[in-house]
Formats: structure tokens, C-alpha cells, sequence
């Protein structure tokens, strides 16, 4: 079993679509959590941080649930520029555990 | 206020060969992570470098060593590189491990 688990993709969309990404992960021993995303052939770049209270960004929102080790990332009113793959990352003591990652490709 | 920058981007080797890439972290950031980023697959990772010495390593053969110097610069080698080698090899910047930043990469390949 892989460390973290995603959805499989590619997830195809309509701009203006809300779409959701799930997330599990199998140590309960992580300590943070966190969405990367990830353009084709670039590095990936910090999304944001998931915290158990659930926290936002704009159309982004994260939500954590440690008692089921699982992370979720909700974006509303798609454009078509957050077409990219979402990684789903856990900290276990400055140790990255990526997920696969999810395709999204957002459509006019 | 750079980002962490990585060199060179592009790399082809033939097996047999070793390799060493070079990383300078982000401004105020002291510790270096390295993770290898195979086609289609999450970042693995290598290794981590925090006060010039390595802090935790992943699994991966002894082929892959690293140096992390006073400035908090890093360089990672690989020896005896395999086809299997071939990937893109990321740098991350933190502060003691905590939210990571990448570089670039550089994009190696094996022939």
C-alpha cells in the first residue's frame, strides 16, 4: 500500500466548475500536510498548508481529518488556468511523502 | 529575494558515469532536501542536509551521496548511473524541514 493515496485522474472540467480532490495517507505519525501543484516539466510549488480546523484560500479549501488520515482540496469557480496536476504531500519529521498526483485540466 | 536555484537543468550521461548536481537554497533557508521525480510518479525522496550533515535518507542506494556546505549550498552525486537514474532531480529549500520550496530541477538523462 502507497504511503499516500489519491484519486486517480485525469479530472476533466468545464470553467466555472467546482471540483474535489481526495487524499489518504497510512502514518499516523505525519506531523503536516499539504497541496503542491504541479505545471507539466516545472517544479512543484506550495499550494497551501492543510490544517485540521480547515483552512482557505480564495477558491481553494483544505481540509484535514487526522482521525481517518484524510486530506481533501475543494476549488470553486474553475479557470482554466488551474490546469496542472495536484500533489498531495505529508511532512513526517522534514521527510515529503507525495502522493501520485491528480490531472486537472480545466475546458472552456 | 531568489528562490532556490538549481544547475544545470539539463544533463544527458552515459552509464558508468557519475554525476553531481548543485543546489543553492533559498535566502534564509538552512536545510536541503533532495527528491528524484520520476515520469508520471510523485517526487521521491533522497535525502535531507540540515548544519552540513545528513539528517534522514530515504530509500535509495548508497550510489546517491550528497554535501551540504557552510554557506547551505548542496550538491548531490550519483555514481555508476544506471538508465534507471534517469529523471528530474528537485531541490527543496526550508527552515529546519518545515514548508518546503523547489528549485527548477535538473532533468538527467541516462543513454
Amino acid at each position: 500500500r502507497k504511503e499516500v493515496e489519491q484519486d486517480p485522474g485525469p479530472f476533466n472540467v468545464p470553467e466555472g466548475a467546482t471540483v474535489a480532490f481526495n487524499c489518504t495517507y497510512s502514518n499516523s505519525a505525519s506531523q503536516s500536510f499539504f497541496w503542491y501543484r504541479q505545471d507539466c516539466r516545472k517544479e512543484p510549488k506550495l499550494l497551501m498548508s492543510v490544517y485540521s480546523s480547515g483552512n482557505e484560500d480564495g477558491r481553494f479549501t483544505a481540509q484535514l481529518n487526522r482521525a481517518s488520515q484524510y486530506i481533501s482540496l475543494l476549488i470553486r469557480d474553475s479557470k482554466l488556468s488551474d490546469s496542472a496536476t495536484y500533489l498531495c504531500v505529508v511532512n513526517q519529521g522534514g521527510k515529503l511523502i507525495f502522493g501520485q498526483g491528480t490531472e486537472l485540466s480545466v475546458k472552456p | 529575494d531568489a528562490g532556490v536555484t538549481q544547475s544545470p537543468t539539463h544533463l544527458i550521461k552515459t552509464r558508468g558515469q557519475q554525476v553531481t548536481l548543485r543546489c543553492s537554497p533559498k535566502s534564509g533557508h538552512d536545510t536541503v532536501s533532495w527528491y528524484q521525480q520520476a515520469l508520471g510518479q510523485g517526487p521521491q525522496f533522497i535525502f535531507q542536509y540540515y548544519e552540513e550533515e545528513e539528517r534522514q535518507r530515504g530509500n535509495f542506494p548508497d550510489r546517491f551521496s550528497g554535501h551540504q556546505f557552510p554557506n547551505y549550498s548542496s550538491e548531490l552525486n550519483v555514481n555508476a548511473l544506471l538508465l534507471g537514474d534517469s529523471a528530474l532531480y528537485l531541490c527543496a529549500s526550508s527552515l529546519l524541514g518545515n514548508e518546503q520550496y523547489f528549485g527548477p530541477g535538473t532533468r538527467l538523462t541516462v543513454t
